[in-house]
């Protein structure tokens, strides 16, 4: 198993420009996370999503969009970036059955850079 | 809410030493997970152990324990025979149980420089 995968690795982008961030997942997990990580903090959930077709938000989602059209993919995008979006993006997966007691498993990261 | 606290911005320990690195928590939950995440240079987050709440014994994975003290809302990471591989930033996260609860609240982290 890969795990999961991100890409791309690390993208600069000038300030107004879209872009969509890729995640897959070949571990058959059911949610899937959307996390940033600005300098010197802890991970901030964007966005989640609890199987194909739901997402929902987290603690930051102004500037994003998430969507879910299959169980491997989460794709993030980003419409008219900002420099206060300049971040290391992780996506994340686990396997839910419903007791809450799910592990979290994290890809590799993008770096973005907005100027 | 719930908060992570790291209180030890950096650590550092010689190789083959032990060092413990610090996490606290404040929660009105009684249905938790505890989490130690390792971030190395290379920036991905990695699992190192997992606690839950319910479990007075503490988890062991080879070279990792915790101190888990529920009553102080405290969670250690203790990494014995320290290897020069174990150098990363380390990140303590909650998550509270229950089937609809899926966010994980991290602390800032602290940063382990093994030296030779």
């Amino acid at each position: 198993n890969a795990g999961v995968t991100q890409t791309p690795k690390f993208r600069i982008l000038k300030i107004g420009q879209s872009m969509t961030l890729q995640c897959a997942q070949d571990m058959n997990h059911n949610y899937m996370y959307w996390y940033r990580q600005d300098p010197g903090m802890g991970l901030k959930l964007i966005y989640y999503s609890v199987g194909a077709g739901i997402t929902d938000k987290g603690e930051v989602p102004n500037g994003y969009n998430v969507s879910r059209s299959t169980t491997e993919d989460f794709p993030l995008r980003l419409e008219l970036a900002a420099p206060s979006q300049t971040s290391v993006y992780f996506c994340a997966s686990s396997y839910s059955s419903g007791s809450g007691k799910e592990t979290q498993y994290f890809g590799p990261g993008t770096r973005l850079l907005v100027l | 809410a719930q908060t992570v606290t790291q209180s030890q911005p950096e650590m550092s320990v010689q190789e083959a030493e032990t060092v413990t690195l610090s996490c606290t928590y404040d929660t009105s939950e009684s249905d938790y997970y505890l989490f130690w995440y390792k971030q190395p240079p290379s920036r991905q987050m990695i699992l190192v152990i997992r606690q839950e709440a319910y479990k007075q014994q503490n988890a062991t994975e080879n070279r990792f324990s915790v101190n888990f003290q529920k009553a102080a809302k405290s969670f250690s990471l203790k990494i014995s025979d320290s290897q020069l591989g174990d150098a990363a930033m380390y990140f303590c996260a909650y998550k509270i149980g229950g089937g609809s609860n899926y966010k994980l609240t991290f602390g800032k982290g602290t940063l382990l420089t093994v030296n030779p």
